[in-house]
């Protein structure tokens, strides 16, 4: 199956700065998502992006399809940044999520 | 407030005994998904039902079942819980089926097997 690595694993930020996580993925993919699990558990979509370039407010993602990485970029973070980033791919409809980065941003 | 609702948050199983977790959406999603969360590890499918009226093993579907009552609400049993099913388990949903529709999370059931 799909192999799928998420990089850093851990990532401890002052409040406002910026930073950059990664997905490497082992196989060509249809479909790419990043989520955001909250301290509490909770998991929020954040990008469906299989390729190219989408933004939203701090957040934005990059999917480059044909070197088989995803980047996801956090600006000026805040502490409700925190939680675990989770890379998701697939093909149909069994995706295969990474182990997630843990971002802890500190005020 | 719209989106997926499940139940119970938390729950403690002898080995051996069984139990219903539900899930219900509100948001006219056609697809469901069963997930668990182990520590350190990304979400693993247990079952999905890409439709109403149908219902299709995951990654790890073994010591479940799954029922999709109707378009709303997808249930996980467990009928002979084993201390390897505690897990954090997440039910979610999408407008279609696939994994190019993004996802709506419920808030999980944290789920200990003693």
């Amino acid at each position: 199956g799909i192999q799928v690595e998420q990089s850093p694993p851990d990532l401890i930020l002052q409040e406002g700065a910026n930073s950059t996580l990664r997905c490497n993925f082992s196989d060509s993919v249809n479909n790419l998502q990043w989520f955001h699990q909250n301290p509490w558990g909770q998991l929020i979509n954040l990008f469906y992006i299989p390729s190219g370039t989408k933004q939203n407010g701090r957040l934005s993602a990059t999917t480059v399809a044909t070197e088989r990485y995803s980047l996801l970029y956090i600006s000026s973070s805040q502490t409700t940044d925190s939680g675990v980033y989770f890379c998701a791919v697939g093909g149909s409809y069994i995706p295969t999520f990474g182990r997630g980065t843990s971002l802890i941003v500190h005020p | 407030n719209a989106g997926v609702t499940q139940t119970p948050k938390f729950q403690v199983l002898k080995t051996g005994q069984s139990m219903t977790l539900q899930c219900a959406q509100d948001m006219n999603h056609n697809s469901m998904y069963w997930y668990r969360q182990d520590p350190g590890m990304g979400l693993r499918l247990i079952y999905y039902s890409a439709s109403e009226g149908t219902t299709d093993k995951g990654e790890v579907p073994n010591g479940y079942n799954v029922s999709r009552l109707n378009k709303r609400e997808f249930s996980l049993r467990l009928e002979s819980a084993a201390p390897s099913q505690t897990s954090v388990y997440f039910c979610a949903s999408s407008e279609a089926k696939g994994f190019n529709y993004g996802y709506t999370f419920g808030s999980g059931t944290r789920l200990t097997v003693v």
